[in-house]
């Protein structure tokens, strides 16, 4: 089983419609993040959590939100979907600062397509 | 603010050619550099990492060496295999900061038999 799991994996959706992107994590780590991917952009930093009580907006948070149910689960939703917002999005997770860790682990991605 | 620039792709080479895929950086700080690298229809997975000036990451056989005064990052590999078929995304991040990576906008590589 992958360490960190994204749902849905592909997803369509109409203009306007809210939709939740849900990650989940059996790594243990404090942090988590989420990305979209553009082509030609890399990866862009939506939101990211440090705890369950600590939320943060990251470079591009605006038409999204986010959820941190439990330590190893950070959803993502779109509350009025738009067709900007059609993307690849990663969910990744990191340890706390110790030792100077830094590595990062990415899900598999949600491609989602906003029609 | 924090940025990377890497070099456009794609990249297009015949198998065993050697592969330079330039990155560079500007920041605030010493920042940590890494390689990620994203198969066809896959996340990111790290490919190697530097954390301090003049440290070498290497991973199977690619290699990178942080740069402070060129502010660069990078990746080689002798002799590339089509399995090494890619997209490679340079990134930074400050460990003591957040741990949020800033990344390049990604180059395409594709080896061909």
């Amino acid at each position: 089983d992958a360490d960190v799991t994204q749902t849905p994996r592909n997803r369509i959706t109409k203009t306007g419609k809210r939709i939740m992107l849900e990650c989940s994590q059996t790594k243990g780590h404090d942090r988590m993040y989420w990305y979209r991917q553009d082509p030609g952009l890399g990866l862009r930093l939506i939101y990211y959590s440090f705890d369950v009580k600590d939320i943060n907006k990251g470079e591009i948070s605006d038409g999204y939100s986010v959820s941190r149910q439990a330590q190893a689960k950070f959803s993502l939703s779109l509350e009025s979907a738009i067709p900007n917002q059609t993307a690849l999005y990663f969910c990744a997770t990191s340890p706390s600062p110790g030792g100077g860790n830094t590595e990062a682990f990415f899900g598999q991605g949600t491609r989602l397509t906003v029609v | 603010g924090n940025s990377v620039t890497q070099m456009e792709g794609p990249v297009t080479l015949s198998e065993e050619a050697f592969l330079t895929i330039n990155c560079t950086y500007t920041a605030t700080g010493y920042p940590s550099l890494f390689w990620y690298v994203q198969y066809p229809g896959e996340g990111l997975q790290l490919l190697l990492k530097a954390t301090k000036a003049d440290d070498k990451g290497s991973n199977k056989g690619f290699e990178a060496t942080y740069r402070k005064e060129t502010t660069s990052f990078h990746l080689e590999k002798g002799s590339v295999q089509v399995s090494d078929s890619a997209v490679y995304f340079c990134a930074l991040s400050f460990w003591n900061a957040g741990n949020m990576l800033t990344f390049g906008g990604g180059t395409r590589l594709m080896v061909k038999p």
